[in-house]
């Protein structure tokens, strides 16, 4: 089993602050890293497929980089909103068909 | 379009029953992947079908776990003599094309299985 490490595993943001948080994974046979957003009740929603080192997507305030040499990714969330309140998961794919390895998420709590 | 729907919503079964669990892909998704999270744990991957080719089976926790697909569309997981530790979000997720690892997989909304 590979290791795909999400820290820390709970934050608390304060509306309007900016944070980020990390996905840690092995740096080698990489193929692509998948970034999710879990909300309460719902289904997990895709946020970001990446596969380019140095590689960087952005959807609206949320954005994410890429270091496939080093295994390790942020999301970042700027200027954070109540809705954006979710458990975030990154996921390794550990074969070119879609077999995706999880992390344990991060599980972010924005305030007002 | 309609998204992946799964059912049922919820299960509450009672241990050593068998109970099985559907998901309907979206239309056109060759890839069918399930995965469980256990109270206090990450996405566990279980199973993914690709178009004709045969199932990984590599994430099955046990033989007691088994899942069918019927071509591209329906596929059912079934948990046979249902043990406390089976208690977990089951999620199914599909994919539009199979092979192509930078496809996103998009995911129902879970059956929720309680074992008692």
């Amino acid at each position: 089993i590979l290791n795909v490490e999400q820290s820390p595993q709970s934050l608390h943001v304060q509306e309007g602050d900016s944070t980020n948080f990390t996905c840690s994974f092995p740096s080698s046979n990489f193929y692509a890293l998948h970034w999710y957003r879990w909300e309460t009740a719902k289904s997990p929603e895709a946020l970001f497929v990446m596969t380019l080192n140095g590689d960087e997507k952005k959807k609206g305030r949320i954005s994410a980089t890429l270091n496939t040499k080093e295994g390790y990714s942020y999301l970042y969330i700027k200027g954070s909103q109540p809705e954006d309140s979710a458990t975030y998961l990154c996921a390794f794919l550990t074969d070119s068909w879609g077999k995706l390895q999880f992390g344990a998420g991060t599980q972010v709590v924005v305030t007002p | 379009g309609a998204g992946v729907s799964q059912s049922p919503s919820n299960k509450v079964t009672e241990k050593g029953k068998d109970v099985e669990l559907r998901c309907d892909p979206i239309s056109g998704h060759t890839a069918l992947y399930w995965y469980r999270q256990r109270l206090g744990q990450g996405l566990e991957f279980l199973i993914y079908f690709q178009g004709n080719s045969a199932p990984d089976k590599s994430g099955l926790p046990s033989d007691r776990f088994s899942a069918e697909r019927t071509g591209e569309s329906v596929s059912t997981l079934t948990i046979q003599r249902t043990q406390q530790e089976d208690s977990a979000v089951y999620l199914c997720a599909s994919s539009r094309t199979e092979g192509y690892f930078l496809e996103t997989q998009y995911f129902g909304p879970g059956t929720r299985l309680l074992v008692l």
